[in-house]
């Protein structure tokens, strides 16, 4: 079975803290993907990642960042926390290419308040 | 600028019956179809996707309709479930864009025992 791990389910953090989010997967997929999740928004691309060191910018970039220094993990970094950034966040992995067998496989989400 | 649509925020079914979900997309160069489903506070679960060389896909109680004229896809699901109550996102992806996955704004399904 493909396993997408986050490291916590709930966390909550204040203005102003550096945050790190945390994702392990198994399946020795090249692509790693960071989302958020809002109401009325649906999933909205952070970041993501088709190799180890390699990252590119998603739609809503600002305040994030990001990190892969092997191709099984994938951090996610709020440089200075603010309440906007109060949110559900998704990790996914996918194996290169479109088409059958492509498909993301997602982690069980954290739930991040800021206060 | 939203690729993938979702315009229909939520839909209630009688259990047994059809439920037909909906989605649309402007982007000509997507190749490959998917829906998920999601449960509060769960990741999302990949359900069943189709390839723009076919119209139909089907597995078990869902099957996805793909009309490409229209740029329209569709989920049905035959009988609706009380399990089934979610909210479902459909997404996208095209080749050459860095594997990105496109998704919509999801429609929250309640099946009504």
């Amino acid at each position: 079975d493909v396993k997408v791990t986050q490291s916590s389910r709930y966390l909550v953090k204040r203005t102003g803290e550096k945050v790190f989010l945390e994702c392990v997967q198994d399946m020795d997929h090249e692509n790693m993907f960071w989302y958020r999740q809002d109401p009325g928004l649906g999933l909205r691309l952070i970041y993501f990642s088709y190799d180890v060191k390699m990252k590119e910018k998603g739609d809503i970039p600002e305040g994030y960042s990001v990190s892969r220094e092997k191709k099984e993990r994938f951090s996610l970094i709020l440089e200075s926390a603010s309440t906007n950034q109060t949110s559900m966040y998704l990790c996914a992995s996918s194996f290169e290419g479109t088409g059958m067998n492509t498909e993301a496989f997602f982690g069980q989400g954290t739930r991040l308040t800021v206060v | 600028d939203q690729q993938v649509k979702q315009n229909s925020p939520s839909l209630s079914v009688q259990e047994g019956r059809i439920s037909i979900l909906n989605c649309d997309y402007t982007n000509s160069m997507f190749d490959y179809f998917l829906w998920y489903k999601k449960y509060p506070a769960e990741g999302p679960t990949f359900l069943i996707s189709i390839s723009s060389i076919k119209d139909k896909n089907e597995d078990g109680r869902f099957t996805v309709f793909l009309n490409k004229s229209a740029k329209h896809l569709s989920l049905h699901i035959v009988p609706s479930q009380p399990g089934d109550s979610a909210v479902y996102f459909c997404a996208a992806s095209a080749p050459n864009t860095g594997n990105q996955f496109y998704f919509g704004t999801g429609t929250s399904l309640t099946v009504i025992p």
